[in-house]
């Protein structure tokens, strides 16, 4: 069974910094790609990023760019998204997604989410 | 800025049968923009339907499918069942990882 859990969600100054974790089980952990999506509360989904089974390609959309960095271990089977300088904007429940083999355009199962307030 | 718009929301009777829409500021939405699709029930994460334009998990009730509908990715729901009541979102991708989610549709079972 596919299982995806995260962790390091918490409440956090405007300004700081934070690590997401993502732990996974019953799958090849390194042969998937992995996303990270995130919904503000009440809000739509928001695509965030992405890595690639390997970890040398990355993707980024451009609110968290130069910000946020994913990435993987994949002997830990684990995911991480280092999140720094964060705003009030950044104040959402975040997202673990299992990709696909060799594309960026595939999503299957999703973790339950680790939730990150951005407040002072 | 890149928009991909959904209906706000739709409402369908029980056994009934509908469209759910996803169109790109961009233009012509086609296979190249590999349209998923998800669903959100209060208080759950998303659960995957649909892949690339129409293909279905293997937990994807048969009831729903995918297309290409005029210039819109579709999602269709026919013989709606109570339990489809739910948010609906739409996922494209302009190039690489580059994946933008539409607003998202509230259907209504009514």
């Amino acid at each position: 069974e596919v299982q995806l859990v995260e962790s390091g969600g918490g409440l956090v100054q405007p300004g700081g910094s934070l690590r997401l974790s993502c732990s996974a089980s019953g799958f090849t952990f390194s042969s998937y790609v992995l996303h990270w999506v995130r919904q503000a509360p009440g809000k739509g989904l928001q695509y965030v990023s992405a890595i690639s089974s390997s970890g040398d390609s990355t993707y980024y959309t451009d609110s968290v760019k130069g910000r946020f960095t994913v990435s993987r271990d994949n002997s830990k089977n684990t995911l991480y998204l280092q999140m720094s300088s964060l705003g009030p904007e950044d104040t959402a429940l975040y997202y673990c997604v299992k990709g696909g083999t060799w594309t960026w355009h595939y999503f299957d199962y999703w973790g339950q989410g680790t939730l990150v307030t951005v407040s002072s | 800025q890149t928009v991909v718009t959904q209906e706000p929301s739709l409402t369908v009777s029980p056994g009934g049968t509908v469209t759910l829409t996803c169109a790109s500021s961009t233009g012509a939405v086609t296979s190249g923009y590999y349209p998923n699709w998800f669903q959100q029930k209060p208080g759950q994460a998303p659960r995957s339907l649909i892949y690339s334009t129409s293909n279905k998990h293997s937990w994807t009730p048969a009831r729903f499918s995918g297309s290409l509908l005029g210039d819109k990715a579709a999602l269709t729901l026919s013989g709606v069942q109570p339990e489809d009541e739910a948010d609906y979102y739409c996922l494209l991708y302009y190039g690489g990882a580059r994946g933008v989610f539409g607003g998202g549709t509230k259907l209504t079972v009514l």
